[in-house]
């Protein structure tokens, strides 16, 4: 299956600082690209996604930007705030099938005062 | 109104025994999903299902027995519990090519 490779695996920005976190994949054919944001003790919440048609989509503070030459995909928080302060995850649509949705590894973000 | 949903959300149990997660999502979708979520929070897929049929095994123990009596729904069984089974369970749902909705997760703990 596909192996998604999610970078830094712990980050601590400021408040109001920018935090980047990427991934990279194997399979070129993938075309579609989420990202998840997971607090404490609950679930997975889609935050934003993005599909190969586009090169980046933005959402208030959080854009996404991809490129499918080098086969990665990054998620940008501006401004960040302490609410911000989560694990988030990349994931990927593998091709060939509707039906298979993997992982990142997650990254912890912590937003300090 | 909960869109996926899950029961129970904590459970203990003891090594051996069988226990069982029910799901259900009132979204339409057609494609639903379990997640294991370890102790270091990677999320890996145990099973994908398709309008009521099995499409992904992802290399899970055949202790662990998904149904889906229909599309709204995927029970998960699991015989013969063991301690590294502990774990947060989720099952998700999703439209084909798009995301995946989680339910609130089953804390599973194996003692």
């Amino acid at each position: 299956g596909e192996n998604v490779e999610q970078h830094p695996s712990t980050l601590s920005v400021q408040e109001g600082d920018s935090a980047v976190i990427k991934c990279t994949y194997s399979d070129s054919a993938s075309n579609y690209f989420p990202w998840y944001k997971q607090e404490l003790g609950k679930r997975p919440q889609l935050i934003i996604d993005i599909r190969s048609n586009v090169g980046e989509k933005k959402d208030q503070r959080i854009a996404v930007t991809l490129n499918k030459t080098a086969k990665h995909f990054s998620l940008h928080i501006t401004e960040t705030q302490p609410e911000d302060s989560a694990v988030y995850f990349c994931a990927l649509l593998e091709s060939g099938t509707a039906s298979k949705l993997t992982f990142g590894t997650g990254t912890r973000l912590q937003v300090t005062l | 109104d909960t869109a996926v949903s899950q029961t129970p959300k904590y459970l203990v149990t003891q090594m051996g025994n069988d226990k069982s997660i029910k799901c259900e999502q009132n979204l339409g979708h057609d494609t639903m999903y379990w997640y294991k979520q370890d102790s270091k929070k990677f999320l890996k897929i145990m099973f994908s299902y398709n309008n009521k049929e099995l499409i992904i095994n992802e290399t899970v123990p055949n202790r662990f027995s998904p149904k889906s009596p229909d599309k709204a729904h995927l029970n998960l069984h699991i015989n013969s519990l063991e301690l590294g089974d502990s774990a947060v369970y989720f099952c998700a749902s999703s439209q084909d090519w798009g995301s995946a909705f989680f339910g609130q997760g089953t804390r599973l703990t194996v003692v």
